[in-house]
């Protein structure tokens, strides 16, 4: 089935730095990539919609210029939490679809971001 | 837009059990609910979908109903196990390319 590959798992980074995660569609192209949040025991909450080769659609309340998206290529969408702070923290889950398949989404394994 | 809404958030039952998840919609527009399993520190899993244009679907001993005029859907779990214990997301969404909403969770805990 597709798989989707997501890095780093875990990140620690210092206030102020800037992250990159990285998620990758193996073996099929995803022209829309979405990123979630999701904090412990709660629901994952939807962030942006990554669109390849355009600019991304972020939800309401979440701020552009802090978390930076880029789909620069038919398999590999990053998001950028910049100027992190740690309020920041949280599991980041990206998702794609195989085109071809079904209309579930395939979810990466997600990125634990600490920031201290 | 859309919202669902997941009961319960917290299920425990024996081992052999069955468990049931229920969860409501708000936009009759959906046409399409997965369900998710997600393992402590590891991302959703899709476990089973339906479509709107069917009532129920089943894979062994998953399945999942639908009631489109009422606007909800149930996952219903069979001869639990152990390794069923885990956290259940169900979802609703337009399908194809659009963003998929997610219910609260449901915490599943299968006692042996």
């Amino acid at each position: 089935g597709a798989v989707v590959s997501q890095h780093p798992s875990r990140v620690i980074c210092k206030s102020g730095t800037s992250v990159k995660i990285e998620c990758r569609s193996l073996d099929f192209q995803a022209t829309t990539m979405f990123w979630y949040r999701q904090f412990p025991k709660q629901s994952l909450m939807l962030m942006a919609t990554s669109n390849e080769g355009s600019k991304a659609t972020y939800e309401q309340g979440v701020e552009k210029d802090k978390f930076l998206i880029n789909h620069a290529s038919l398999t590999l969408s990053t998001l950028t939490v910049t100027s992190a702070h740690p309020e920041d923290s949280s599991f980041y889950i990206c998702s794609a679809r195989e085109p071809r398949g079904n209309y579930g989404y395939t979810f990466g394994s997600g990125t634990r971001l600490t920031v201290v | 837009g859309e919202n669902v809404e997941q009961h319960p958030s917290t299920l425990s039952v024996q081992e052999g059990d069955s468990a049931v998840i229920k969860c409501t919609y708000s936009d009759s527009a959906s046409n399409y609910f997965p369900w998710y399993k997600q393992e402590l520190g590891k991302g959703p899993q899709l476990i089973i979908d339906i479509r709107s244009n069917v009532g129920e679907k089943k894979d062994q001993r998953i399945a999942v109903t639908l009631n489109k005029t009422a606007k909800h859907f149930s996952l219903h779990i069979t001869e639990t196990q152990p390794e069923d214990s885990a956290v259940y997301f169900c979802a609703a969404s337009l399908g194809g390319g659009f963003k998929t909403i997610f219910g609260a969770g449901t915490r599943l805990f299968v006692k042996a």
